[in-house]
């Protein structure tokens, strides 16, 4: 089963209005999890890197004012997207690393579209 | 800047047939590799892995093959089934399971 659940799957919002993407590890803690975007045909970027305790840290050319990231308990990442444009639509996918695994766990991402 | 590419954006094969998929790395430091899958709106899905101290590594009908020398890896998939259309990716391991993903390669897969 899953180990890493996000919410939610897909939404539609109006320009201008902010949405929140959750992002949960399911039967381990995460003090670090990582937000990836996806544009039609593209690959994954990291858009940031969320550090449970401290503030996230962004890739080069991500805005953080735009991109909201709070990692407020070891089990919880939280992406918003504020004054969300119509080129914000994407597919957003979180990952978290779980100690003793090598590899990375996804979430089943959640595809925006903003009109 | 570093990145892992791929040479083919799109593979069609029939059924049955072996697959290929090969990608490009530019990052010679890196030690780790692994390949996804991603199915249409959902998130990728661990394959196989493998460290720069193997060349070589084997999972169920997959293969994945390193070759550090001209920093270049591929996905060799035996008797390719519907079921394994897809979007297949490499990614660099940058370091605890922060990633960089390569541009990615569609295989499809004809009955």
């Amino acid at each position: 089963g899953a180990v890493v659940s996000q919410h939610p799957s897909r939404v539609i919002c109006k320009s201008g209005t902010s949405v929140k993407i959750e992002c949960r590890s399911l039967d381990f803690q995460a003090t670090t999890m990582f937000w990836y975007r996806q544009f039609p045909k593209q690959s994954l970027m990291l858009m940031a890197t969320s550090n449970e305790g401290s503030k996230a840290t962004y890739e080069q050319g991500v805005e953080k004012d735009k991109f909201l990231i709070n990692h407020a308990s070891l089990t919880l990442s939280t992406l918003t997207v504020t004054s969300a444009h119509p080129e914000d639509s994407s597919f957003y996918i979180c990952s978290a690393p779980r100690q003793g695994a090598t590899e990375a766990f996804f979430g089943q991402g959640t595809r925006l579209t903003v009109v | 800047g570093e990145s892992v590419g791929l040479h083919l954006p799109t593979l069609s094969v029939q059924e049955g047939d072996n697959s290929i998929i090969n990608c490009a790395y530019s990052n010679s430091a890196s030690d780790y590799f692994i390949w996804y899958k991603q199915e249409s709106g959902k998130g990728p899905q661990f394959i196989i892995d493998i460290r720069s101290n193997m060349d070589k590594r084997q999972g169920q009908r997959v293969t994945v093959l390193l070759n550090k020398t001209v920093k270049h890896l591929s996905l060799q998939i035996a008797a390719t089934q519907p079921g394994d259309s897809a979007v297949y990716f490499c990614a660099e391991n940058t370091g605890f399971q922060k990633l960089v993903f390569g541009t990615g390669t569609r295989l499809l897969v004809s009955p």
